[in-house]
């Protein structure tokens, strides 16, 4: 069965960093395409980030770009998201979600790590 | 970029009725839409992916159809387990995975 256990959520001030982890089982992590997605309070889904199964190619969402990084770490099967420079509009789920089989959709998803940006 | 706009952002309907929910790109993404499912207080569920392939699991009252521009998610018959909200998702690019707005379906 395949697992994704987002952590690393939290209240944070504004102008802060926060770094969320996603690890994984049940899957051979490395094959696959990683993103982050998420969901602020009342609203709806939003694509963050993508990682590449070897790491090599990083997508941003332009909200984010400058200010996230995503990465991973296969012999881990952990994926991160670092998170600086934080603003009130970032607070949300966020979620970590693999690609499918087929590579056209977000196939398995993780419960969430909610984080909070506010003074 | 692309955007992506779903109608109509709410739906309200009673079980055993069909339920047509339609997803519009800006420009052509060929067959790569998905959909999902969430339901409050859970992670989004794949439902369908390339527009019309449905996945593993999930009922056969879920179908999409459409290519290029235009996309609908149909429910044949709707079950008290399908009122949700449902998202589409551009998947031609991990450059832009961008989400359309959502659609709720409400309990007539």
């Amino acid at each position: 069965e395949v697992q994704l256990v987002e952590s690393g959520g939290g209240l944070v001030q504004p102008g802060g960093s926060l770094r969320l982890s996603c690890a994984t089982s049940g899957v051979t992590f490395s094959v696959y395409a990683m993103s982050w997605v998420r969901q602020a309070p009342g609203q709806g889904l939003e694509w963050v980030s993508t990682i590449s199964g070897s790491g090599g190619f990083t997508y941003y969402a332009d909200s984010v770009k400058g200010r996230f990084t995503i990465s991973r770490d296969n012999s881990k099967n952990t994926l991160y998201l670092q998170m600086n420079s934080l603003r009130a509009e970032d607070t949300a789920l966020y979620y970590c979600a693999k690609d499918g089989r087929a590579v056209a959709g977000f196939e398995h998803w993780g419960q969430g790590t909610l984080v909070t940006v506010s003074s | 970029d692309i955007q992506m706009t779903q109608s109509p952002s709410t739906l309200s309907a009673s079980v055993g009725d069909r339920v047509t929910i339609t997803c519009r790109a800006s420009q052509s993404i060929s067959h790569w839409l998905a959909w999902y499912q969430q339901t409050p207080g859970k992670a989004p569920k794949l439902l369908i992916y390339k527009a019309s392939t449905l996945e593993s699991g999930v009922p056969s009252r879920f179908s999409g159809s459409g290519s290029g521009t235009e996309f609908t998610l149909t429910i044949s018959s709707l079950q008290p387990d399908d009122f949700a909200t449902y998202y589409c998702q551009k998947y031609n690019n991990y450059s832009s995975l961008i989400f359309g707005g959502g659609t709720k379906v409400e309990i007539k």
